[in-house]
């Protein structure tokens, strides 16, 4: 039968393990890449963002990797907790006069286990 | 720490009725944005609004869609005519001025859209 919605890949992982979600974006163009989490029924919160001119930023607890070579982007999640269960969502951002439209991915539910 | 709200956070509607949806983003931000998202589905941008004009908007943001700003603090997104595929979250989105450092988009909490 028809599919109604996209089924989003899922990760599940234990606490305590690192998780990594990964992105293909689409516009070679971008200037920036933002990762954001979204828990249920809430609305999409910034985790980290990268510019097209770095390969790597880290945070506190998360780093994105980007290779613009293959238009792919990763999040590493360290030590990863329950209260980490949530959709992410990769977003490109094209910058100059577009700032701020922000085109994103289909998301990945993370699950983790404790 | 500042939030964008959003009101209501659900609203039931009848298919051709106008529907309006409220933002208040946070205060001292100067770009706003509208995203949906169908259920189950990715967030998609409709429009981006500064300086009391759209910036930018979507094939998505037809001639039934239309966004405000009628004070100082309130953002708006009027459905004139709503369908039923028109049933999604709506989120509003705010960020200040953007600089050479990338300025993190402010999303609110959403209002949930059922057309009957």
């Amino acid at each position: 039968g028809e599919s109604v919605g996209l089924h989003l890949p899922t990760l599940s992982v234990q606490e305590g393990d690192n998780s990594i979600i990964n992105c293909a974006y689409s516009n070679s163009a971008s200037d920036y890449f933002i990762w954001y989490k979204q828990e249920s029924g809430k609305g999409p919160q910034f985790i980290i963002d990268i510019r097209s001119n770095m390969d790597k930023r880290q945070g506190q607890r998360v780093t994105v990797l980007l290779n613009k070579t293959v238009k792919h982007l990763s999040l590493q999640i360290a030590a990863t907790q329950p209260g980490d269960s949530a959709v992410y969502f990769c977003a490109e951002d094209a910058g100059g006069t577009s700032y701020g439209k922000l085109t994103f991915g289909q998301g990945t539910i993370l699950t983790v286990h404790p | 720490e500042p939030e964008v709200t959003q009101t209501p956070s659900h609203q039931v509607t009848q298919m051709g009725q106008e529907v309006i949806l409220r933002c208040v983003p946070i205060s001292n931000h100067l770009y706003f944005y509208w995203y949906r998202q169908i259920l189950g589905q990715k967030v998609e941008f409709l429009v981006s609004f500064y300086n009391n004009e759209i910036s930018e908007k979507s094939e998505i943001f037809d001639d039934q869609f239309s966004v405000e700003r009628p004070d100082g603090s309130n953002f708006t997104l009027k459905i004139r005519s709503t369908k039923l595929e028109d049933s999604a979250m709506y989120f509003c989105a705010s960020i200040n001025i953007p600089g050479t450092a990338y300025n993190e988009q402010f999303f609110g909490p959403g209002t949930r859209l059922t057309v009957l």
